[in-house]
């Protein structure tokens, strides 16, 4: 089993370009697809970004997905930040279970 | 559109039991699993149980498993999740996702309901 672990926070300014990783503990990170999901306050979760880099039809293409074999991690880039994006992201990959990251609350300031 | 709709939250005393429902429409239901997700006051995201298409093949996070059952009424369009023995640590929003596909394996939850709250309290 392996966990995914994300930083507890992030923010930046209107329009500025902001990333969250999401690093796998133990394995490759390519060997199950990472999936993103963006939770506004008071709101369930949505889907933002699947299979790594894919995007549902209707999320915006300020928000990419993408994955780091350096450093084992996956990414999102949020860019052309908005108040609106002021929400908690979470990842989530395969281990023979579902496992989610912490979750990362982002605050655009 | 894609519409799943939980209930069956409230107070539940310690050691009790409640079964959750999630009604969904807007989709061929009997083509896809279906997960719940659980999420403590303040917390993050915890996977619970996902059921296939056809109700044959259930799976369960450690932490439920021999206290939670998830069942299926294609017929109805309905999910029941039924959690036994209950404590302070079932308390959560509880949310109904849908898979991507029928089966089990490594995908995503692309549809999501609205959650129903589920406290534990004496």
């Amino acid at each position: 089993n392996f966990m995914l672990t994300q930083p507890h926070s992030v923010s930046d300014s209107p329009g500025k370009t902001v990333t969250i990783s999401c690093t796998r503990s133990s394995g490759s990170i390519a060997s199950n697809s990472v999936h993103w999901y963006q939770q506004r306050p008071g709101s369930s979760p949505t889907t933002l970004i699947f299979e790594n880099n894919r995007r549902p039809s209707g999320v915006p293409d300020r928000f990419s997905g993408s994955i780091d074999y350096s450093s084992n991690s996956a990414s999102l880039t949020i860019s052309g930040l908005k108040a609106e994006d002021e929400a908690d992201y979470y990842c989530q990959s395969y281990d023979g279970s579902r496992v989610f990251g912490g979750g990362t609350k982002l605050t655009v300031l | 559109q894609v519409q799943l709709v939980e209930s069956g939250g409230g107070v539940v005393r310690p050691g009790g039991s409640l079964r959750l429902s999630c009604s969904a429409s807007g989709f061929i239901f009997s083509d896809y699993g279906i997960h719940w997700v659980r999420q403590a006051p303040g917390k993050g995201l915890q996977w619970v149980a996902f059921i296939r298409f056809d109700g044959h093949n259930r799976y369960f996070a450690d932490s439920v498993r021999g206290r939670v059952t998830i069942s299926r009424d294609n017929s109805k369009s309905t999910v029941y999740l039924q959690l036994n023995s209950v404590t302070a640590e079932d308390t959560a929003m509880y949310y109904c996702a849908r898979d991507p596909s029928p089966n089990w394996g490594d995908y995503y939850f692309d549809y999501w309901g609205q959650g129903t709250l589920v406290t534990v309290s004496s």
